[in-house]
């Protein structure tokens, strides 16, 4: 099942560069919706959780898009310590428990 | 703070040999959760526990077995190792499963191979 759908990259972009990424979900369902950020060889950290309305925290933007199902996470301003792996996480229902349906992650990877 | 605690770090099986994943957290979380992280996939829901004293399947559950100790201790055992249970494992906890804004934490990870 591709019930969450990341592109994987790697996106390389230079120092300062702005980039995006998208995740797709299957179901339409889904109520809540987060990015966490893995760090090679280390365990997930959550990033954010993504709003309806969308969100910004400093350089972050996460931003929803129902209709078309898919949510979005913006960096501005990219630095070296931004180089990850990018995790799109989608509760596909609420009401369930352990649910947490995790895509396979995009690579950034921040250059000099 | 700790946070969630697993041990061991790394480990190498046998084929058919047995272990235990000992995870334990130190935020009074009511629900805790054992993952695996295979190259090229997501990670994928092995068990998970709602609250102390209840485990349930995840996407994965097969040759594993799971106990929830008490409110701070969540074990994932290998009754006999196979090959294809060579993953890295996260152990992870939250305050509640099923709430809509459920968020994780998660255990640095057990790097396992099964020759």
């Amino acid at each position: 099942r591709k019930e969450v759908e990341q592109d994987p990259g790697p996106f390389n972009v230079p120092e300062g560069a702005t980039v995006a990424f998208n995740c797709t979900y299957s179901n339409s369902a889904s109520q809540s919706f987060f990015w966490y950020r893995q760090d090679c060889r280390k365990e997930p950290k959550l990033l954010m959780s993504v709003y309806s309305s969308g969100n910004e925290d400093g350089r972050f933007t996460a931003q929803l898009n129902r209709a078309s199902q898919y949510i979005s996470l913006l960096i501005r301003d990219s630095k070296l310590s931004d180089s990850a792996t990018y995790l799109c996480v989608v509760n596909s229902d609420g009401g369930s428990q352990g649910n947490l349906i995790f895509g396979k992650g995009t690579k950034l990877s921040v250059k000099p | 703070n700790a946070g969630v605690t697993q041990t061991p770090k790394f480990q190498v099986l046998k084929t058919g040999q047995s272990m235990t994943l000992q995870c334990a957290q130190d935020m009074n979380h009511n629900s805790m959760y054992w993952y695996r992280q295979d190259p090229g996939m997501g990670l994928r829901l092995i068990y998970y526990s709602a609250s102390e004293g209840t485990t349930d399947k995840g996407e994965v559950p097969n040759g594993y077995n799971v106990s929830r100790l008490n409110k701070r201790e969540f074990s994932l055992r290998l009754e006999s190792a196979a090959p294809s249970q060579t993953s890295v494992y996260f152990c992870a906890s939250s305050e509640a499963a099923g709430d809509r804004n459920e968020k994780l934490f998660f255990g640095s990870g057990t790097q396992l191979s099964v020759l």
